[in-house]
């Protein structure tokens, strides 16, 4: 398994600003996951992030709003770009399990509240 | 647009009681179904990764069930424990991909 950790662990920042969250991963893994969680809702993935290659955004989500960086098999962040209310949300960051059962190693998390 | 649904979305427990859960999702183009276990400010910890039609798998007081051709999941929790207490997530992997949909969670309490 793969042990992941995310700084930072809360922030509370206010509107209009950016916010970077960092993944860091103890071994090299091809594939990384963002997900986000809102009050009440599902986890839900906003982007996969390859080593080398642009991250893939899923539906309702843009490179501009979340931008995410992958500069090595270790490492990842992601931006949550002018922060409104609405992205008060936990994130998490996960990475491949390699068990061919698609199963993920998920990061503790990142809890934004956005004033 | 898949839904993967579970249910209740809350609970509290008497320690000692038994108690179980359900994720329901599409059951066409299945690939594997997992289960985490998901405490405040810690990671989810995977606990069950489901693949076969009939599956059972049992981590301690743990197990849990699979049935693909109606598409559900249940989880059971046998004579909980305050330590239990956590959101129980199910996730399924959409089309063959690393791309989860995940259910809302069921949320436990056992009260000592």
């Amino acid at each position: 398994s793969a042990v992941i950790s995310q700084k930072p662990s809360r922030d509370i920042c206010q509107r209009g600003t950016s916010l970077t969250i960092q993944c860091q991963v103890d071994s090299q893994v091809t594939m990384m996951f963002w997900y986000r969680q809102q009050p009440g809702q599902s986890l839900t993935l906003i982007a996969t992030a390859n080593q080398g290659s642009e991250a893939t955004y899923e539906s309702g989500f843009v490179i501009d709003k979340f931008p995410i960086s992958r500069p090595n098999l270790t490492f990842s962040t992601l931006t949550v770009s002018n922060m409104s209310p609405e992205d008060s949300s936990i994130y998490l960051c996960s990475v491949e399990g390699g068990t061919g059962d698609y199963e993920q190693y998920f990061g503790p998390g990142t809890r934004l509240t956005v004033t | 647009i898949l839904n993967v649904e579970q249910s209740p979305q809350s609970l509290h427990v008497q320690e000692g009681d038994s108690t179980n859960f359900t994720c329901s999702f599409p059951s066409s183009n299945f690939y594997a179904l997992h289960w985490y276990r998901w405490e405040t400010a810690k990671s989810p910890e995977a606990l069950f990764v489901m693949t076969l039609n009939g599956d059972e798998k049992k981590k301690g007081r743990i197990s849990a069930t699979l049935n693909t051709k109606e598409g559900y999941s249940y989880l059971y929790i046998k004579g909980s424990q305050p330590e239990d207490s956590a959101t129980y997530l199910c996730a399924f992997p959409y089309a063959g991909t690393y791309k989860y949909i995940f259910g809302t969670g069921t949320r436990l309490k056992v009260l000592a």
